[in-house]
């Protein structure tokens, strides 16, 4: 299975709204988990399971999808918001990342 | 405080060995499946190895099987790494990660160590 991010990177501003795009290269149902990457700091869970919310994530993040596209959704960005976004499918081994998406300033 | 904290990293010699710890803490260790994953400098991420609760099964990305080796002493509370025949490529970042499943099944990630660097000189 081969996990394709996009953009690999975006700019954005504070208050926008963006949404990220993860694609298998095969049905992985709702077997998909998103993490947020900050410089120099471990991945931190945000989304499994396609959709649902990890204990104390904001709301502002979302996730969708299932079968082979998915979506990280993040509204109303925050300053803290700006990092890398990682996909993760566990539906089968070997357990496979995305690429990445790096979310900027403008 | 629920936390993981990696040890043992550092510079090696290109074909050495090195043993990483993570040291479990603020839950029940072996109740959970455990993980290694890795970030080489500027690069994305990557698992490397899986053990369940019991050590019943392990897995391991091929790129590793037969020089990284995953274990785990659960009296202890702790999970190693037993890296062998290191290579260029095997520098990187190596976080350990608890799976929030407790049956053998493909993980995810709820709880990362904050890292440590394995550096390999040739």
């Amino acid at each position: 299975i081969q996990l394709t991010q996009s953009p690999s990177s975006v700019s954005a501003s504070v208050g926008d709204r963006v949404t990220i795009t993860c694609r298998a290269s095969r049905v992985i149902n709702r077997a998909l988990a998103w993490y947020q990457q900050k410089p120099g700091e471990a991945p931190n869970l945000l989304i499994y399971h396609a959709s649902s919310l990890e204990s104390g994530v904001p709301s502002r993040f979302s996730g969708s999808g299932s079968g082979t596209d998915f979506t990280l959704t993040i509204t109303n960005l925050q300053p803290e918001d700006f990092a890398t976004y990682y996909c993760q499918q566990f539906n089968s081994y070997p357990v496979i990342f995305g690429q990445g998406t790096r979310l900027d300033i403008k | 405080e629920v936390q993981l904290v990696e040890s043992g990293g550092g510079l090696v010699n290109h074909g050495g060995s090195l043993r990483l710890s993570c040291a479990a803490s603020g839950f029940t260790f072996s109740a959970y499946n455990m993980n290694w994953v890795r970030q080489a400098p500027g690069k994305g991420l990557e698992w490397i190895s899986s053990i369940t609760g019991g050590s019943d099964f392990i897995y391991h990305t091929d790129s590793v099987r037969g020089r990284l080796t995953i274990s785990r002493d659960n009296a202890r509370n702790l999970l190693y790494l037993q890296m062998n025949t290191l290579r260029d490529e095997d520098t990187a970042v190596y976080y350990c990660a608890r799976d929030p499943g407790s049956a053998a099944h493909t993980p995810w990630f709820d709880l990362w160590g904050q890292g440590t660097l394995v550096t390999v000189s040739s």
